[in-house]
């Protein structure tokens, strides 16, 4: 078993809707939670940083943790087309000294 | 600012080839890593760097070689090119810890 799963899609929507991207994992050692967002073929960049539990809102993404149930969670409001790449979380422990991804999530946002 | 930069962008080698990746950045960045990302498994560490002369092995170590001689430089060493090394090779920097990153555009490496 992975240490963080992510369910790889592929996540069609239509623009306007609201989408929910998911990561469990099973090391409860992790306390810093991240999600990147990866267009083809660039690098990843930082979205969103988290630590321990709660939420976190930036513009139309909001993050969540639940680290009873190790579930982490990326609301997008509003899709727009332009959100069309692949999401990855990630997650790392007290130190901050490791770095575990999840295998990415490929949406597509229809105009 | 350039960010993080790597070179080559691609680069094809043959079995039991040695070569360098390069990396760097200009943010003045304490922490540096190094990621390989392959169909299905996400991004695996390789090796990461606390400061100039701290290395430290991740997740995937095995077969490669690191050394940070200068704040701004991060290079990574394949000493024997196996197939198995096949992947797009991602470079990072962040100021504290691994967490907040910034990755460069990636080198993509075929061993034949």
């Amino acid at each position: 078993q992975k240490e963080v799963e992510q369910d790889p899609g592929p996540l069609s929507v239509p623009e306007g809707a609201i989408v929910s991207l998911n990561c469990t994992y099973s090391n409860s050692a992790f306390q810093y939670f991240m999600w990147y967002r990866q267009y083809s073929r660039k690098g990843p960049e930082l979205l969103m940083y988290t630590y321990s539990s709660g939420n976190k809102e930036d513009g139309r993404f909001t993050a969540q943790v639940d680290k009873s149930s190790k579930y982490i969670s990326l609301f997008i409001r509003d899709s727009q087309p332009s959100d069309s790449a692949t999401y990855l979380c990630a997650m790392s422990p007290y130190n901050n000294n490791d770095m575990r991804f999840g295998a990415g999530t490929r949406l597509t946002v229809k105009p | 600012n350039a960010g993080v930069t790597q070179t080559p962008k691609f680069q094809v080698l043959k079995t039991g080839q040695s070569m360098t990746l390069q990396c760097a950045q200009d943010m003045n960045h304490e922490y540096m890593s190094w990621y390989r990302q392959d169909p299905g498994m996400g991004l695996r560490l390789i090796h990461y760097s606390v400061g100039a002369g701290i290395t430290d092995q991740g997740e995937v170590p095995n077969g490669y070689n690191v050394s940070r001689s200068t704040t701004e430089d991060f290079p990574l060493r394949l000493l024997s090119a196996a197939p198995s090394q096949t992947s797009v090779y991602f470079c990072a920097s962040s100021r504290e810890g691994l967490g907040e990153q910034y990755f460069g555009p990636g080198t993509r490496l075929t061993v034949t």
